[in-house]
């Protein structure tokens, strides 16, 4: 069981859009960034957000970030099916000071 | 470019141990944070460890506190993962990353294998 908790299959047609959740608590999202990953099979994770909603050089402004309270969204726009991965989460926990990450989402798009 | 290559992943018998080593460049390696992230086969990332810039400090997750010692060299920029006792559970993929924004991880290496099977 992960200390985040995502939706474990979000699905939607090329060129549409598509959010995927994070929650968390206050020991961790509450009071910490979050960065979003993406993993392509077979691959190794890829930073897509960092500090909530900032992109890495070379991330595509497609990909978006936000945060609320003790949750966390990642936003894609314009799907592609370049984009089908597992999307996970992560942000540090001051509790049981170690990073925490979601179960992971994965993105199909039809 | 940043580049981080890990090494030393491998099949071990139950109670067995292995040293992993993640070679790193493209980075002024000595001033970073540095982290190892399992995941097992079909499964999520799980946070492993990480250690400062020095060497000095030290976290881990609570289910390898006691059998696995991160640590670094940093005239080699490398770190490494010495993993002690292992049990079929620490199976998976274990990937070393650099320290990031919001202490988290940023770059990720490419990962090695741990089996640890009869």
């Amino acid at each position: 069981q992960s200390v985040l908790t995502q939706p474990p299959s979000v699905s939607a047609a090329p060129g549409q859009k598509v959010t995927i959740s994070c929650s968390g608590s206050s020991s961790n999202i509450g009071n910490n960034y979050v960065s979003w990953y993406q993993q392509l099979p077979g691959t190794a994770p890829k930073l897509l957000i960092y500090e909530n909603n900032k992109r890495p050089s070379g991330i595509p402004d497609r990909f978006s970030g936000s945060k609320s309270g003790t949750s966390g969204t990642l936003g894609i726009t314009g799907l592609q099916t370049g984009d089908e991965a597992d999307y996970y989460c992560g942000t540090w926990d001051s509790s049981l000071t170690a990073v925490v990450f979601g179960g992971g989402t994965k993105l199909t798009v039809l | 470019e940043v580049q981080l290559v890990e090494s030393g992943g491998g099949l071990v018998q139950p109670g067995g141990s292995l040293r992993l080593s993640c070679a790193a460049s493209g980075f002024t390696f000595s001033t970073y944070w540095m982290h190892w992230v399992r995941q097992a086969p079909g499964k999520g990332l799980v946070w492993v460890s990480r250690i400062n810039s020095y060497g000095s400090t030290t976290g881990y997750a609570d289910s390898v506190k006691g059998r696995f010692t991160i640590s670094r060299d940093n005239a080699k920029n490398t770190v490494y993962m010495q993993m002690n006792s292992l049990r079929a559970e620490d199976t998976a993929v274990y990937y070393c990353a650099r320290d990031g924004p919001g202490s988290l991880p940023d770059y990720w290496g490419q990962g090695t294998l741990v089996t640890v099977s009869s």
